[in-house]
């Protein structure tokens, strides 16, 4: 399927610095998943959003959905420890399929 | 993430063996997928199934097969035409009504020596 690009590939940073990464695409798209994945663990589901200029925020996590709805951001503040691991967005396919895109791998340090 | 089960967590092969790793969910969720991922890759689908007795190829079907006979299991088998088989799989299911979001097993590490 199309792929769906992230960047960066990989950040690291201190603890307390914020961090971001960008989900792409080339079409729009109906809606844009997060997942969080732990180092040695599996996908969770964060959120997902529908609307153009949608934002939406989880304690110190912030979702936006673009307004032509072609790209995502996730957006932590003041990192901790736990926040480490590789965050995928992910875009809805045809029959309930998902297309994850490519990850972005955050390392944070004390 | 809780309702997915994958056994065995660690797997090991020899080349040239079939070998069937599980995935079974008590969520009554009617969709199915499986999903392989390389060390610092993103998932890439292997099969789905949206319903029992039915499937669907994904992306890299090559050298798998699946079936799905009742509704709470979706096991795949990795033969021996998988070329790289080496790699972490995961199982995961989803509501048709909600049929985006996914809920993922805890994944089956499979080596093949």
């Amino acid at each position: 399927g199309q792929q769906v690009m992230q960047i960066p590939q990989y950040q690291h940073v201190q603890e307390g610095e914020d961090f971001t990464t960008y989900c792409n695409s080339s079409t729009t798209l109906s809606n844009i998943q997060w997942y969080k994945q732990r180092p040695g663990g599996h996908p969770v589901f964060l959120i997902q959003l529908v609307k153009s200029g949608e934002v939406k925020k989880q304690k110190r996590l912030t979702f936006q959905f673009g307004e032509a709805k072609k790209n995502s951001s996730l957006h932590i503040t003041a990192t901790q420890t736990t926040d480490v691991g590789t965050y995928f967005c992910a875009k809805a396919g045809t029959a309930s399929k998902l297309t994850f895109g490519t990850g972005t791998r955050l390392q944070v340090t004390l | 993430d809780g309702g997915i089960t994958q056994s065995p967590k660690y797997l090991f092969r020899k080349e040239g063996q079939n070998v069937t790793l599980s995935c079974e969910q008590n969520l009554n969720h009617d969709a199915m997928y499986w999903y392989r991922q390389d060390p610092g890759q993103g998932l890439r689908l292997i099969y789905y199934s949206q319903i029992v007795n039915d499937f669907q190829k994904g992306d890299i079907a090559e050298g798998y097969s699946v079936s799905r006979e009742k509704k709470e299991s979706f096991p795949l088998t990795v033969t021996s035409a998988q070329k790289n088989p080496t790699a972490f799989y995961l199982c995961a299911s989803s509501m048709r009504s909600r049929a985006d979001t996914q809920y993922f097993g805890p994944g089956t590490r499979l080596t093949v020596l």
